[in-house]
């Protein structure tokens, strides 16, 4: 069954540092997503994407944040200026259709710890 | 924001009985109601839905009911097996009429325990 894939599973960085989270969706899914889960809350939502543009995001997605599709496989989140409250599990998410009835298929999460 | 509650944090059942998971809404733009199941060092994976013209649907072992009314749905299990155990996230979704998509609204989750 096709999966989501996302790289690392474990990113170790100093605060202030920039980091990419690499996320390699299902092959013929159209909208793109990631999420969060800091230790003990939650999973929220930050951003959603599709025809190379952000559908949507939330208040957590601020300007340290931005997406990007590179290629035609590949979506990736970067941080900008890593802070201590950034550390959290980032899953990626991809669905075939935007429509509220399509589930969205999950990867395994990168574990982000800053220092 | 407490718009999807799961008030049970833990819920532990003897394997081959029925396990009931509570979530409650606030949100009356929810159109369709998703359930994730997540074990340890994996990401949530899409277990079961309905959409809000229904009060029931079934897949198998899994059965979910929802009280548009009360604002609440339940997943039911049965039988309970090992393998069920992990936490159960209710994900409800709002009608979207925009061209992308948004992402879904989690509650905190219930683990479930099943017991040999």
């Amino acid at each position: 069954e096709p999966e989501v894939t996302q790289t690392p599973s474990h990113q170790v960085t100093q605060m202030g540092q920039e980091v990419i989270l690499r996320c390699v969706p299902i092959s013929n899914h159209l909208y793109f997503y990631w999420y969060r889960q800091i230790l003990g809350q939650k999973v929220e939502f930050l951003v959603s994407f599709y025809n190379n543009e952000i559908s949507e995001k939330s208040e957590i997605f601020d300007d340290q944040f931005s997406v990007e599709r590179p290629d035609g496989s590949n979506f990736t989140l970067k941080i900008r200026s890593t802070k201590l409250e950034d550390s959290a599990m980032y899953f990626c998410a991809s669905s075939l259709q935007g429509r509220s009835n399509q589930p969205q298929h999950f990867g395994d999460g990168t574990r982000l710890s800053i220092l | 924001d407490q718009q999807v509650k799961q008030n049970s944090p833990s819920l532990s059942v003897q394997e081959g009985r029925i396990s009931i998971l509570n979530c409650d809404y606030t949100n009356s733009m929810f159109d369709y109601f998703l359930w994730y199941k997540k074990y340890p060092a994996e990401g949530p994976t899409f277990l079961i839905s309905i959409s809000s013209i229904k009060d029931k649907n079934e897949d198998g072992r899994f059965t979910v009911f929802l009280n548009k009314s009360a604002k609440h749905l339940s997943l039911h299990i049965v039988p309970s097996q090992p393998g069920d155990s992990a936490v159960y996230f209710c994900a409800p979704r709002a009608k979207y009429s925009g061209g992308g998509a948004d992402g879904l609204t989690f509650g905190k989750g219930t683990h479930l325990i099943i017991q040999p």
